[in-house]
């Protein structure tokens, strides 16, 4: 089971709608999670930081955190054609505070 | 603003002949990352150093070494490089902080490796 997961996608929504990305993580005692976004050929750009259960909200981001099902998701509300990019989730873990990626998930928004 | 700068952002080197990457970071963090990236694939940490302590991962071949001369500068040298090693390289700091804070990374803009 690799330590952090998400599905590869590509993810397609329309212009408008709200995109769902999902990431689970094997590490019980990960306390700090993160969301980066990514552009084809650029580096990862933090979105989101969460660390607490629930919800936390940033203009049309909204992380969502359940550490005892261990999922971690991302919500893109009014979803933008510039949103289209590759989002990886990234999880501090216990043990020395490295972050680990997810392979990330290319989201596509469509006009 | 304070930013995280690689240099360069393109690099080409042949076969066998010595790189070395550079990264610079106007953030007085104490850590910094260096990562390796392939296409389509999540980012894959080299080694880090916490201050001037090196912490070299377990899977990182001994092809890639890393100099932190101070605070603000860190480099990749990677001795000799292989078809396989073309990637971007990315470097991240983070201001480690007592237990329970956050220890978020920022990215620099990257370096694009081509082997030839």
């Amino acid at each position: 089971q690799k330590e952090v997961e998400q599905n590869s996608g590509p993810l397609s929504v329309p212009e408008g709608a709200i995109a769902s990305l999902n990431c689970t993580y094997s590490d019980r005692g990960s306390q700090s999670f993160f969301w980066y976004r990514q552009y084809s050929g650029k580096s990862p750009e933090l979105i989101m930081s969460i660390y607490s259960n629930g919800d936390k909200e940033d203009g049309r981001f909204t992380a969502q955190l359940n550490k005892a099902s261990q999922y971690v998701s991302l919500l893109i509300r009014d979803s933008q054609p510039s949103d289209s990019a590759t989002y990886l989730c990234a999880v501090r873990n216990n043990q020395g505070g490295k972050l680990i990626f997810g392979q990330g998930t290319e989201l596509s928004v469509k006009p | 603003d304070a930013m995280v700068i690689q240099n360069p952002r393109y690099q080409v080197t042949q076969f066998g002949k010595p790189v070395t990457l550079s990264c610079s970071q106007t953030l007085n963090h104490n850590v910094m990352y260096w990562y390796q990236q392939k296409s389509s694939q999540a980012p894959k940490l080299l080694f880090h150093y916490y201050d001037k302590d090196f912490n070299n991962e377990a899977d990182t071949p001994d092809n890639f070494q890393s100099r932190r001369p101070n605070t603000s500068f860190c480099f990749l040298d990677i001795r000799s490089p292989g078809l396989g090693d073309a990637a971007m390289y990315l470097c991240a700091t983070s201001r480690d902080a007592l237990a329970g804070a956050v220890h978020t990374q920022y990215f620099g803009p990257g370096t694009r490796l081509t082997v030839l």
